[in-house]
Formats: C-alpha cells, structure tokens, sequence
C-alpha cells in the first residue's frame, strides 16, 4: 500500500537550517507532483511547496519563498524539504503529500525555539 | 484569512446529518478537485474525500462529498462521537499557483 513517511524534524534555533525527508513507496513516485504541507500548533492546514515529477519545476508559498527549498530523489522514491533561516513561526508539523490522490504522511515536527 | 471560507463551527446529535460548507472562487473550487481531511487531535489529518466526491479505501461511506460551481459540501451521515474533529476542505489556486485550505471546521456533535 502506499506510504509516505517524514523524518529530520526536530527542535533547532532560529536562523538555523533543518532538512526534511520523505520516503514514500506503493506508488510510481517518480511520475507524482509532490507537495509539503504544514500544520502549526492550534492552527489549520498551509501549503509549503511542490515539486514536479521530474523535478525541474518548483512552486512555494510565498511564507518561506527564498528560504526553503524542495528536491527529490526518484532513484530512492523520496522528497526533501530544506529549511533555511528558520523561523519562530515555521514551528509546526510537516507532512508530505502525493498530488491529485491527496494523501499526507505522519508528519515530522519541527520546533524553532531560542 | 484562508482562500477557502468555512464555518468555524458545526454540531449535531448522534445519528443525525451535517453539512459542512466549503466556499471558494472559479480559480480554485470552479475548476479544480476538492479535498476533505478529518482531524482528530494528537493525529495526523486523514484524507476522507479525495477527486471532490471518491472516499479513499477504509472511510465509510457515511461521508461524502460533492460541489456545485464554486463551493463544496462535506455531508456527514450518522454522526458519532468519533466524528468530532476539525474538517478542512483544499483545492488547488490557478490564479495563486497554490493548494490552498480552508479554516476549518470544528464539529461537535452533543
């Protein structure tokens, strides 16, 4: 069955950088838009980003556009989220998920405190 | 405010139906796929309604989706304890070039 599983988060200061990643498999991966989505404490859902099936097309929020970055590895069926200049305000749980089907991992929580 | 307006609040008693509305405009809801996620606290959202109206393998059929032009509608059957979470409803933006969610909806159910 299909499985999407984060991991990298963790608690880190502000200014500091942290990178997510997403292994997914029981599905072709590597033909998937993919996106991360966020979720901070007491808060609803915010899209982060995507990234295109093959990797040459990317799309942020303009939140973290210029500070966070996605990549993929199709050879491995997995998804990275590269946080830069974290924020106070980025604190949250982040999932990934599988465009069009919809489905979000576990999540992955990050927490930018001093 | 979030792209796509949904009412804070919703309640019902056991057994009975509830409607949870999901209001967007032609470059999100009139053109694109709606999304329904059911979150419980302390759990991950889970996917209830994906392609506007198709529940995904393991979500009963008490839940179901539709929309008419530019909004979308969660119908909730025979409610139960257990469907007290907050439901989101999401849909891709063409004018924003972004998925975009609504606010959420905190149901109750008395």
């Amino acid at each position: 069955q299909v499985q999407l599983v984060e991991s990298g988060g963790g608690v880190v200061q502000p200014g500091t950088s942290l990178r997510l990643s997403c292994v997914t498999s029981g599905f072709a991966f590597s033909t998937y838009i993919m996106h991360w989505v966020r979720q901070a404490p007491g808060k609803g859902l915010e899209w982060v980003g995507l990234m295109s099936g093959d990797g040459t097309d990317k799309k942020f929020a303009n939140s973290v556009k210029g500070r966070f970055t996605i990549s993929r590895d199709n050879s491995k069926n997995t998804l990275y989220l590269e946080m830069n200049g974290l924020r106070h305000e980025d604190t949250a749980v982040y999932f990934c998920a599988r465009n069009g089907e919809g489905d979000l991992g576990q999540g992955t929580l990050v927490t930018v405190s001093s | 405010q979030s792209v796509l307006t949904q009412p804070p609040s919703a309640s019902g008693t056991p057994g009975q139906g509830v409607i949870i509305s999901c209001s967007g405009s032609t470059s999100n809801i009139g053109r694109h796929y709606v999304y329904w996620y059911q979150h419980l606290p302390g759990t991950a959202p889970k996917l209830l309604i994906s392609w506007t109206n198709q529940r995904p393998s393991g979500v009963p059929d008490r839940f179901s989706g539709s929309k008419s032009g530019t909004s979308a509608s969660l119908a909730i059957s025979g409610l139960r304890s257990g469907d007290e979470a907050d439901y989101y409803c999401s849909s891709w933006d063409t004018s924003l070039s972004a998925w975009v969610f609504g606010g959420g909806t905190k149901l109750t159910v008395l």
